[in-house]
């Protein structure tokens, strides 16, 4: 079955630590997207790649990386730069962003939850 | 700014209908989306609008009035298993790209 697979399902993250956080589809999708959900607020977007080699900073970028260097993984670092990164993170595909895609639903995977230790 | 309210809390009986609300004010309007998600999950789509008027969809239907910036989700006949948190989400423009504006998500909880 074609989906959105994210790893590992929980993290902990140690003082000064970098992690990565992997996100992987099989959909054939153009678009990638990694979001961040706190309690009581909506799903706010960290970045996003509309193709390979290519990605965007989205909301709340600061103390995070990504790559893209295939077109099924868009793996997410979160770096020790990020003083507060105790969330779920869920991460999206999509078939494109715009134009004729634009009433085409994001996907999203199952999700990480991270944790400070 | 860029704003998405709905209700925080909603609770309903089995059987029973159910509308969740949504208002919206964001910069460009390219299509309101309704999600599921159940507690530590995925999101999972539900229904989309871009045109004013009822989209019906089983036992969901989801409404939209563009020029109101409003939108409802309509769930009939409740089952347990519609306990989740739904998700309404605006595709405006933002920084010149197209994305999805997330409100917090509304917690629907249904009782026997």
């Amino acid at each position: 079955d074609g989906g959105i697979t994210q790893s590992p399902k929980y993290l902990f993250r140690k003082e000064g630590q970098n992690v990565t956080l992997s996100c992987e589809q099989n959909l054939n999708h153009d678009a990638m997207y990694w979001y961040r959900q706190d309690p009581g607020q909506g799903l706010r977007l960290i970045y996003y790649s509309q193709i390979v080699n290519d990605f965007q900073k989205g909301d709340i970028a600061e103390g995070y990386s990504v790559s893209r260097e295939k077109k099924e993984s868009f793996p997410l670092t979160v770096t020790s730069a990020q003083k507060n990164p105790t969330a779920f993170y869920l991460c999206a595909s999509s078939i494109g962003v715009g134009g004729e895609y634009s009433n085409q639903p994001q996907h999203f995977g199952d999700g990480t939850r991270l944790s400070i230790l | 700014g860029q704003n998405i309210d709905q209700p925080t809390e909603m609770t309903a009986t089995e059987g029973a209908i159910v509308q969740i609300n949504c208002t919206y004010q964001t910069s460009g309007f390219n299509g309101l989306f309704w999600y599921q998600q159940h507690a530590g999950e995925a999101p999972t789509f539900l229904s989309y609008n871009v045109l004013d008027g009822l989209e019906e969809k089983g036992r969901f239907s989801s409404f939209l009035s563009r020029s109101k910036g409003y939108s409802y989700l309509l769930l009939k006949e409740l089952q347990m298993k519609d306990s989740a948190s739904y998700l309404c989400a605006v595709k405006g423009v933002s920084g010149g790209y197209n994305k999805l504006i997330f409100g917090a998500g509304t917690r629907l909880a249904v009782h026997p």
